[in-house]
């Protein structure tokens, strides 16, 4: 069965700073994966995903995040923090192929500082 | 405005009672998918249906049931509430069964049980 860990539930910046959110997978099959942002109050919205064509995704609000075999990882990356970027952060993994329901992570807290 | 929509948006009751919560998809997506979110159990899949047949399911109790109409709408029926139940309900749609495309969330129904 497919699963996802999320190092960090919680993850501080300061504005301008490096993003980076940190999720491994497991998956015993070529898996498809994705970031999911959820502002407070709001649902979920999908930032980007990896369904085995580039290795290095890019998605929306400068995010982007690279899939790494080798190392069952697929982090999140952000060059410069905003402080509308804080949000919860949610990486999710399917099977790739037939109807694959989404597995999501615990979630990251991402607060943003001046 | 993700094109998912969710009723009620918040939802107080008492315990042992019966609720319905209803999405409906975005415009010419087939496949609806239930999650619940609570703080200690993050986002559990509960159940997935496409153009009206069950396809999958997951963590849902016995005392919970859903269902998709014709006209592409799901309910979903929790009966029997227990304090437990309070959570986060989201509601998700995507074009077809693959989770390739993503999926779209609605804005969630929050209920409280008393």
């Amino acid at each position: 069965a497919q699963s996802v860990t999320q190092l960090g539930s919680h993850v501080s910046v300061s504005e301008g700073a490096l993003v980076l959110l940190r999720c491994n997978y497991s998956s015993s099959v070529p898996p498809y994966l994705f970031w999911y942002v959820q502002y407070p109050n709001q649902g979920l919205q999908l930032l980007l995903k990896y369904t085995s064509a580039a290795t290095l995704v890019k998605g929306i609000n400068g995010f982007e995040a690279e899939f790494k075999k080798s190392e069952t990882s697929f982090h999140l990356t952000k060059p410069s923090a905003h402080m509308s970027d804080a949000a919860e952060y949610f990486c999710a993994v399917s099977l790739s192929g037939g109807y694959n329901k989404l597995i999501f992570g615990a979630g990251t807290r991402l607060a943003v500082h001046p | 405005d993700s094109g998912v929509t969710q009723t009620p948006k918040h939802l107080i009751t008492a315990t042992g009672q019966r609720v319905t919560l209803r999405c409906s998809p975005r415009s010419g997506d087939l496949s609806v998918y239930w999650y619940q979110q609570s703080l200690d159990q993050g986002l559990q899949f509960l159940i997935q249906y496409y153009n009206g047949e069950e396809r999958a399911k997951g963590n849902i109790l016995e005392r919970f049931s859903a269902q998709q109409f014709p006209d592409l709408h799901s309910e979903l029926n929790l009966s029997s509430l227990e304090l437990g139940d309070s959570a986060l309900y989201f509601c998700a749609s995507s074009p077809r069964q693959g989770s390739n495309y993503g999926y779209t969330f609605g804005s969630g129904t929050r209920l409280t049980v008393v």
